[in-house]
């Protein structure tokens, strides 16, 4: 398995609403990563988790709370978010140290906030 | 962290070379060269990374200059498929995490 898998792939939500996105991979990486990627901008660092440890905040506002509950899982919470949050939610992995080969991404979730 | 400069668009035609320039002229001497491109609704796709010698696999060829101040991926018979952003980032190898920092790339289309 090669791959990284995210859902929902799209997802709706109202400003008062609490949802969750999901990200999965089995390929033994120790680090997984949230970017945010705005309409034709570059994907920006959100967060990153090392050995399942929060070691990154780029400073993202704490309606977004990041969770690692095992070493093939991420999720990201979603809690009173603004339209201006709406965006595409990448996930990615990669492996630490002497075996790292560079990044993985999921193809993404498409989040609207209404 | 260390800055790219790339061009903001290129255009090819289809079964031709393309080589697509990158200039790191901050680039420190343990940072890799990563190349990532990303296709229209789709996320970013790891291409190729290098740190200081030529890399070739199955998808692109690496060129880095002697210096390491620039670098050229090449795509040996752009398809139409290669059509999409690319990126070029310089990933640091200090401590236990690989910060992954994007610019704004360049475009590619490849004409039929």
């Amino acid at each position: 398995d090669t791959e990284v898998t995210q859902t929902p792939k799209h997802l709706v939500m109202g400003m008062t609403n609490k949802k969750s996105l999901k990200c999965e991979q089995h390929m033994g990486h120790r680090a997984m990563y949230w970017y945010k990627q705005k309409a034709k901008k570059p994907p920006e660092l959100m967060f990153v988790y090392s050995y399942e440890k929060l070691s990154i905040n780029e400073s993202v506002p704490s309606r977004f709370s990041p969770e690692c509950p095992n070493s093939s899982l991420l999720n990201l919470h979603l809690h009173a978010l603004q339209p201006e949050d709406s965006a595409l939610y990448l996930c990615a992995s990669s492996r630490l140290g002497q075996g790292f080969g560079g990044y993985t991404f999921g193809s993404g979730t498409r989040l609207t906030v209404v | 962290d260390a800055k790219t400069t790339q061009p903001n668009s290129m255009e090819s035609n289809e079964e031709e070379p393309v080589h697509l320039p990158c200039n790191h002229s901050t680039i420190s001497g343990t940072d890799y060269i990563h190349w990532y491109r990303q296709l229209p609704s789709q996320g970013p796709e790891y291409v190729i990374h290098g740190l200081t010698s030529n890399v070739n696999n199955r998808m692109a060829s690496l060129a880095i200059a002697e210096d390491r101040k620039s670098s050229t991926l090449i795509l040996h018979r752009a398809t139409l498929r290669d059509a999409a952003v690319y990126y070029c980032i310089l990933v640091g190898s200090g401590g236990s995490n690989y910060k992954l920092t994007f610019g704004k790339g360049t475009l590619l289309t490849v004409n039929p």
